[in-house]
Parts: structure tokens; sequence; C-alpha cells
């Protein structure tokens, strides 16, 4: 039969714009938060974390809001690049007696026009 | 360059073969993981190894194995697959010290299952 793939949401931004890519988490006890990036042929690639304690947090260029009330998680990217075409992930830890549980979202694709 | 490097990056092998994915991780890192990436569903956990011992198997189905020999390296051994377990597979790797930390992906092995 014929396969059906994953219908990912598109966020298509002009460069120089700024991006926001929006996910919702669904675990309450979730305690800590990520953002990955992946491109073509790699695998996801770590851009900035933020615990349940806090409410925002910055890095270069982006910037992660938590919502804990809506269980709502953003990434901002400023300026958006070419080289920022990719698929954001947001992944929520649930914790294990050890080791570490992310559970993972279905994926944004954001594709920079120029 | 990442410190989790993947062998094979990709692989092709039919229902009655058996084959072995490798991971190695340069890190210093004490937890591995394997993940499923389909074109259907998200980013699954499969396995999860802290110190060396599984501490999570996400109901993998048996014709998966892994196996930890060291806090360095994972494998996943596969025996009898079917079609429907084409995807990409993701080796990750952490530093589970009670502390919140992200995972480190591998590029992944892309398996087809003929």
């Amino acid at each position: 039969g014929e396969s059906v793939g994953l219908h990912l949401p598109t966020l298509s931004v002009q460069e120089g714009d700024n991006s926001i890519i929006n996910c919702a988490y669904s675990n309450s006890a979730s305690d800590y938060f990520i953002w990955y990036k992946q491109e073509s042929g790699k695998g996801p690639q770590f851009i900035i974390d933020i615990r349940s304690n806090m409410d925002k947090r910055q890095g270069q260029r982006v910037t992660v809001l938590l919502n804990k009330t809506v269980k709502h998680l953003s990434l901002q990217i400023a300026a958006t690049q070419p080289g920022d075409s990719a698929v954001y992930f947001c992944a929520e830890n649930i914790p294990l007696s050890e080791g570490q549980n992310f559970v993972f979202g279905p994926g944004t694709r954001l594709s920079v026009l120029p | 360059e990442t410190g989790v490097t993947q062998t094979p990056r990709h692989l092709v092998m039919g229902m009655t073969n058996k084959k072995s994915l490798k991971c190695e991780q340069h890190l210093g890192h004490n937890a591995m993981y394997w993940y499923k990436q389909s074109a259907k569903k998200p980013l699954e956990l499969m396995f999860v190894y802290s110190l060396e011992e599984r501490v999570e198997n996400n109901s993998v189905p048996s014709r998966f194995s892994p196996e930890c020999p060291n806090s360095s390296h994972l494998f996943l051994h596969l025996h009898t697959l079917q079609p429907e377990d084409s995807a990409l597979y993701l080796c990750a790797s952490s530093q589970a010290t009670g502390d919140l930390l992200p995972l480190h992906f591998g590029n992944g092995t892309r398996l087809t299952v003929t």
C-alpha cells in the first residue's frame, strides 16, 4: 500500500525576519525542555534548553519561552537566515529513576525565503 | 563533527538477514539511547542504558536486541525485520548525573528493509 508520511507543520519566513515556532507538551511533571534542529541527512542538533523553574532563556539569536500554565513552549529565532532552514523539534523530559526520557513533538519545518 | 558516531550510515537488508548497528560516543557520557525516526511518527524512544544497565525498554519487539558492552559503545542487533521497520535509527548519549542535561545525537543509520 501507499505509505503516508507524517504531515509536518511548515513555517515560511522571509530572510531577516523573526521566526516563532510553537510546541504544546503533554506532561505536567516534565522538568526540562529542549529545542533541537534537524537538517536533512543529519541527527537532531541541540539549540537551547530550559528548566521548568524558568520561563525564559536566551541564547545567540534564539530565545525559548515556557508557559507551564498552558503547557506551551516556543522558540524564537531572530533575523532568520537561510541556514536556519530545517525541522525543529521540541522535547520534554519525563523523569526516570535513571537516565532521561525525552518525548519529542512531531516537529515544524522552517523554510527561509530569500 | 558530532561526538556520537553511528555506522553504517545506510543499510539495506532483507527480512531474513541479521545485521547490527553500531554507535560510539566520544563525550565521556554514561547513558546511551536508541531512538527510531520514521516518516509516520515522531521520534520514538526504544532503549535506554545508564551505566551499561538497561533501564528502559519501550515495548520494542524482540527482533530488535540492544547491547551495551561499555559506556562508550552501543549496538542494536537486528533480525527478521519487517518492511515497516524501515526508518532512521538514531543513537544518543547524555551524562546521567541526576542533573538535567541534553541528549547528543549521532547522524543516524538509514535502514531499509526489503
